[in-house]
Order: structure tokens, then sequence, then C-alpha cells
């Protein structure tokens, strides 16, 4: 069974950092790109960043670019997102997702049950 | 960056009606990078549809997907109790990989 959890979350004040984790198991973890996914409380959904499965293709939303860090460690079957200067605004549940590509398709088709990031002071 | 807006952003029907649903890009996004999922209260989203028209395993026949270019549709046919939920659409065809906003399908 594929399992993605999340763990790192918490309440941190602006300008500070935390570091998300990612714990997968129940299938081969760098046959897979892996993204990050968040919601804010009550909003949509927003894609954060995303890894190819050799960490030799990573990408950002705007939002994040320059301040956040994403990173996997296939020995550890885990991924990583390293948060700096938070603001108000990544204030967010974060969603660990499997990017599963076949043929001409790509989707998510797994997800974490979420890690709560609370960013106030 | 991809821009996809959803439409409505609220639809208020009742069980047994068909709903929908419609995702329009702001330039061409290829049909095999075109997924839909569905986000029930307290849950993490699931897979419902990908490559604009394939129906996830498990996914029953009363939802159907269509659309090419920068204009795409969901479609529930007859509405079930448990339908009622919100609905996301994303692209795949260039980072970033961008979700529209939402349509939330609620109980008439």
């Amino acid at each position: 069974e594929v399992q993605l959890v999340e763990s790192g979350g918490g309440l941190v004040q602006p300008g500070r950092s935390l570091r998300l984790s990612c714990a997968a198991s129940g299938f081969t973890f760098d046959d897979y790109a892996m993204h990050w996914v968040r919601q804010a409380p009550g909003k949509g959904l927003e894609w954060v960043s995303g890894i190819s499965w050799n960490s030799g293709s990573i990408g950002y939303a705007d939002s994040v670019k320059g301040r956040f860090t994403i990173s996997r460690d296939n020995a550890k079957n885990s991924l990583y997102l390293q948060m700096n200067s938070l603001r108000a605004e990544d204030t967010a549940l974060y969603y660990c997702v499997r990017r599963y590509c076949s043929g001409d398709n790509c989707y998510s088709d797994y997800w974490g049950q979420g890690t709560l990031v609370t960013v106030s002071s | 960056e991809i821009v996809l807006t959803q439409s409505p952003g609220t639809l208020s029907l009742s069980p047994g009606e068909r709903a929908t649903l419609s995702c329009r890009a702001s330039q061409s996004v290829s049909s095999s990078y075109l997924v839909w999922y569905q986000q029930k209260p307290g849950q993490a989203p699931g897979l419902l549809i990908y490559g604009a028209s394939t129906r996830a395993t498990g996914i029953p026949d009363r939802f159907s997907g269509s659309g090419s270019g920068t204009d795409f549709t969901l479609t529930i046919s007859r509405l079930e109790p448990e339908d009622f939920a919100v609905y996301y659409c994303q692209q795949y065809t260039s980072s970033p990989y961008t979700f529209g906003q939402g349509t939330k399908l609620e109980i008439k």
C-alpha cells in the first residue's frame, strides 16, 4: 500500500525557517517524481514545487522561488521542503504528492494527509 | 505560467441532476496532461480524471471528461449524494503545474 506521511509542520514566526519531510513507503520511491502542493485554510490548491526521480529537474512556483528548496533522499525514501523567510501567506496545509507518468499521461495519483504550517507572530 | 480558470465557482444542483464544470486555460494545454481531482471536506484530493478524459481506477462512469486546447469540461451525468465536493483541474503541460481555483458542487 502506497503511503506518504508528512511531518515537520508547526507554528513559526515570520522570517524564520522550517523543514518539511515526507516519508514514502509501499512503492519504489526512486521511480517517481514527487511534488509539494499546499492549501491555505479555506482556499484552493496551489502547486509549490516538484523534483524528478534523480533530482535532475526541479521546479518552483513563483510565490516560493528563492525561498523554498525541494530535495529528496532516495536511500531514505524521503522528500523534503526547506522553507526559509516564511511569510504569513505561506500558512497552509502542505501535501506530499506522487507524480505518475506513463506513456502520454502524467498525474498525481497519491497524496499524503498533509502537515500544517502556520506562520504567525 | 498557464492560468486555469474554473467556472462556475459554485454550482448548486440536486441529486439526479447533471453537472457541467468548466476549466479554461490561458494557453493551450496538452490533453494528455489535463487532470481533474475531487476533494471532500477534511480529505486530501483524489484523482478523478487524467488525460482529459480517462477515468481513474474505481471512478464510476457517471463521471466523464472532455475537451482540448484551452477548454475542458468535467461532466457528472446523474449526481449522487457523495458527489457533492470541490473539483479542481490541473495542468502538467508546463511548470509551474498550476491548478484551477476550484468549483464547489453543493446540494441545492
